[in-house]
């Protein structure tokens, strides 16, 4: 059974750094691309950040390049989102999914973990 | 801005089909074949039940299907349960490693 887990969420304020973790289990991690999709009441569903098997292609919307990376090891079946200087428009449930930015395919996810940024 | 738009609520009786649509305003979106739909329950994960436009994965009901036409995709959920009470998502690639998302769909099995 594929299972993923976030964890690292929190209150942090404007302008401060997080990072998530997505510990994955129930398949063989490293030949799957991996990816982060946010969901806030106010945008839904945003796709934020993708990484292949590998590790060695990254994409990044927009609103998040040059602020967030991903990143993974293989050897921990386990994703990252490290975040950086921290909008309130970041503000929103983080969640871990297995699938690839190319072709929009995102075939298990996790429950999420929230990022509230505010002072 | 490209946008896929969902209308923000549907409902049927138990047993009656709904049909769910999710629009492209601008872009590639929807021209390509990469149509997914979404199942998510209040507090859980969100559920891939559509890829590829109409592709089911192991487990879903057959009840669940999905089609396109021109820029507008439709998911299409017939002898509704009880159980098929839920928000549901579009999403399409729309090229250059771009990835949308439609703003859901509350289902209320009246």
């Amino acid at each position: 059974e594929v299972q993923l887990l976030e964890s690292g969420g929190g209150l942090i304020q404007p302008g401060g750094s997080l990072r998530l973790s997505c510990a994955a289990s129930g398949f063989t991690f490293g030949s799957y691309a991996m990816s982060w999709v946010r969901q806030s009441p106010g945008k839904g569903l945003e796709w934020v950040s993708s990484i292949s098997g590998s590790g060695d292609q990254r994409f990044y919307t927009d609103s998040v390049k040059g602020r967030f990376t991903i990143f993974r090891d293989n050897s921990k079946t386990t994703l990252y989102l490290q975040m950086n200087s921290l909008k309130a428009e970041d503000t929103a449930v983080y969640h871990c999914a297995k699938g690839w930015v190319y072709g929009a395919l995102f075939d298990y996810w996790g429950q999420g973990t929230l990022i509230t940024v505010s002072s | 801005q490209s946008a896929l738009t969902q209308p923000p609520s549907a409902s049927g009786s138990p047993g009656q089909s709904v049909t769910i649509s999710c629009t492209a305003t601008s872009g590639d979106f929807l021209v390509y074949n990469y149509v997914s739909w979404y199942q998510q329950h209040p507090g859980k994960a969100p559920k891939l039940m559509i890829s590829e436009v109409n592709k089911r994965p192991s487990g879903v009901p057959d009840r669940f299907s999905g089609s396109k036409s021109g820029n507008t995709a439709s998911l299409t959920v017939s002898g509704l349960q009880a159980e098929d009470e839920a928000d549901y998502f579009c999403s399409s690639y729309g090229g250059v490693y771009n990835v949308l998302f439609g703003g859901g769909t509350k289902l209320t099995v009246l």
